[in-house]
């Protein structure tokens, strides 16, 4: 079975923390995407890379970054933490060919205080 | 851009009964996809069903079945005989069929959480 893997189910944060988020597929899956979940919004694309060490921005990039250095691991930066992104972050990988069945991590509930 | 649209923030149904939960969608391109997902509580999310647009017959997993109406851009999820483990929140989404590379991000709605009466 595919694996997502995110390194985190819950953290913390102060306002002004960088944050880091990571995720893990196991299944050499070409593509990787970072959404957010919040209650009433459903579900909403910050970033996404289709190959190592591409990114492309989602639709809603600013205040964060993401980091694709190896095919496997695809990471979720934010610079400075602010109150307006705790939110649950999702991770999800999936296959270049075919049609793209997207594979989720358990998510990560982060809360900016 | 496309957007898709599920109506229905919550719904409830008895155990064993029928229930239907709506999708609509906008788009101009005439190639892509369409899924539902499952998010059961505090697990991840799960593929449901998908449905290809290039096919007129309606996919079918299980209890699972959707009414895929192409030219309504509609795209209902039918769950028959509910079971109490269906009480979760459902996503429908939508993929463009263009195959660039970098094109394979989903696009979901906002979500309608079912309930399962015992």
């Amino acid at each position: 079975d595919v694996k997502v893997t995110q390194s985190s189910r819950y953290l913390v944060k102060r306002t002004g923390e960088k944050v880091f988020l990571e995720c893990v597929q196991d299944m050499d899956h070409e593509n990787m995407f970072w959404y957010r979940q919040d209650p009433g919004l459903g579900l909403r694309l910050i970033y996404f890379s289709y190959d190592v060490k591409m990114k492309e921005k989602g639709d809603i990039p600013e205040g964060y970054s993401v980091s694709r250095e190896k095919k496997e691991r695809f990471s979720l930066i934010l610079e400075s933490a602010s109150t307006n992104q705790t939110s649950m972050y999702l991770c999800a990988s999936s296959l270049e060919r075919e049609y793209g069945e997207l594979f989720f991590g358990e998510g990560s509930r982060l809360t900016v205080l | 851009a496309q957007t898709v649209t599920q109506s229905q923030p919550e719904m409830s149904v008895q155990e064993a009964e029928t229930v239907t939960l709506s999708c609509t969608y906008d788009t101009s391109e005439s190639d892509y996809y369409l899924f539902w997902y499952k998010q059961p509580p505090s697990r991840q999310m799960i593929l449901v069903i998908r449905q290809e647009a290039y096919k007129q017959q309606n996919a079918t997993e299980n209890r699972f079945s959707v009414n895929f109406q192409k030219a309504a851009k509609s795209f209902s999820l039918k769950i028959s005989d509910s079971q109490l483990g269906d009480a979760a929140m459902y996503f429908c989404a939508y993929r463009s069929g263009d195959t660039l590379a970098g094109s394979y991000q989903l696009t979901f709605g906002k979500g309608t959480k079912l309930s399962v009466i015992p």
